[in-house]
């Protein structure tokens, strides 16, 4: 199976680092997308890993285990624009995708 | 370049209408998607594309048809509505050997 789980929400204060969790059955996927979604908006592709380790883009990491079934996206020095939903997305040729962690940013 | 558009943004239709959406981009993408995605949930793959005259089903395909005459278009079908399709529909795109999906700005249905 290629379930995907990552917790519903969370929250964090301006300024600092958040760390969204996602975990996924190992069999069948090539790699793991993070993408951003506003509340009302389309999603945008944040970053996608196809090899264990961590990558790094600006404020925002992405890092990977293939062996252990895990993802994690990291935010440092947040900003209140930081607050969206971030959803997980297995990618097996066609995604498939958790239901997102909401994330508010608290001044 | 517009980039991928979603025509219409907003639809209600009564139980047993049919509607067409559309999906068109302006950048030679091969691969397009269609999704939806219910209030508090990800996004489900209905169909896909990976080019002009191929089209496959996806995670969710029942009550749903789908085209890619062109490949620049891909439509999706309602042939008969039900308020268990009342969500919002995503258009993606992708170019071939790129991991990057582009999405449309969605379409809002709502079936009463």
């Amino acid at each position: 199976g290629q379930n995907i789980d990552q917790p519903t929400e969370m929250t964090a204060t301006e300024g600092a680092i958040v760390q969204i969790n996602c975990t996924y059955q190992t069999s069948g996927f090539n790699g793991l997308f993070w993408y951003q979604q506003h509340a009302g908006e389309a999603p945008t592709f944040l970053s996608y890993n196809v090899l264990d380790g961590l990558e790094e883009k600006g404020r925002f990491s992405s890092f990977l285990s293939r062996s252990k079934g895990y993802s994690y996206l990291l935010l440092k020095e947040l900003q209140m624009k930081d607050s969206a939903s971030y959803l997980c997305a297995g990618d097996a040729g066609k995604s498939t995708f958790g239901d997102g962690t909401t994330l508010t940013v608290k001044p | 370049n517009a980039g991928v558009t979603q025509t219409p943004k907003f639809r209600v239709l009564k139980t047993g209408q049919s509607m067409t959406l559309l999906c068109a981009q302006d950048m030679n993408h091969e691969y397009m998607y269609w999704y939806r995605q219910d209030p508090g949930m990800g996004l489900r793959l209905i169909h896909y594309s990976v080019g002009e005259g191929t089209t496959a089903k996806g995670e969710v395909p029942d009550g749903y048809n789908v085209s890619r005459l062109k490949k620049q278009n891909f439509l999706l079908g309602l042939e008969s509505a039900a308020p268990s399709q009342t969500s919002v529909y995503f258009c993606a795109t992708r170019l071939a050997g790129v991991y990057e999906q582009f999405f449309g700005p969605g379409t809002r249905l709502t079936v009463l």
